[in-house]
């Protein structure tokens, strides 16, 4: 089956302006996970989606990143008023349930770059 | 505090040769944990992964780890590397929610 689908997957974009990145997770996944990979961080956690429950956004680096999902299925994650510093590749998760040893089968990434 | 130490940035080994990335995490309670390889402008794959029962788990693409509980380690093993297995190798933690808790990787080079 389709695995998960990530777009765009390039964003280039100017300091200041609104940037929405989205995620088409497995079908029947009630887990997405968003992660951000830069070269000065890594890999780190951003916010999970867990069926109708409030999601966890306790990685989120500031009020400027916010994520939704509808339907419980596709994500989009926001970044309002975008910084060189955000420039990094998103990735996007999912999995069956939300659980340590559940896998998370991972997107292909959007590669932003603010100028 | 829970985190993930992959202790070598860079690695190069000569196809044919055996590999050994090492892994070290910090837990407090017993850990998950997960083998992932990302090649360049992809995803990450899964290759393995450990949560209980035997402290040796075999994956995918002939990769084999070992639990330590003693030695807080789970190190990533293949005796016999292959062009194709250049890439970047990240151990990870599943937390609380799923959350993974990722190491800095490991980027493989394979020599000729």
């Amino acid at each position: 089956g389709a695995g998960v689908s990530q777009s765009p997957s390039n964003k280039v974009t100017e300091k200041g302006k609104d940037v929405e990145l989205r995620c088409d997770p497995i079908s029947g996944h009630t887990a997405l996970y968003w992660y951000r990979q830069s070269l000065g961080q890594g890999l780190e956690f951003l916010i999970y989606f867990q069926g109708n429950s409030a999601p966890d956004k306790s990685g989120l680096p500031s009020d400027r990143f916010s994520a939704e999902r509808t339907g419980g299925s596709v994500s989009t994650l926001t970044i309002q008023r975008t910084q060189q510093e955000d420039s990094a590749v998103y990735l996007c998760a999912s999995s069956s349930k939300v659980a340590r040893s559940d896998t998370q089968y991972f997107g292909p990434g959007t590669r932003l770059t603010v100028l | 505090a829970q985190s993930v130490t992959q202790p070598d940035i860079h690695i190069t080994v000569s196809e044919g040769a055996s590999l050994e990335l090492r892994c070290n995490y910090s837990y407090g309670a017993t850990p998950y944990l997960f083998w992932y390889v990302q090649s360049p402008g992809q995803g990450l794959q899964l290759l393995l992964k450990y949560f209980s029962g035997d402290t040796l788990v075999q994956g995918i693409k002939g990769f084999e780890a070992e639990f330590k509980r003693s030695q807080s380690s789970f190190n990533l093993r293949k005796p016999s590397v292959h062009w194709s297995d250049a890439a970047e190798y990240f151990c990870a933690v599943g937390t609380q929610g799923g959350k993974l808790i990722f190491g800095q990787g490991t980027e493989l080079s394979v020599k000729p």
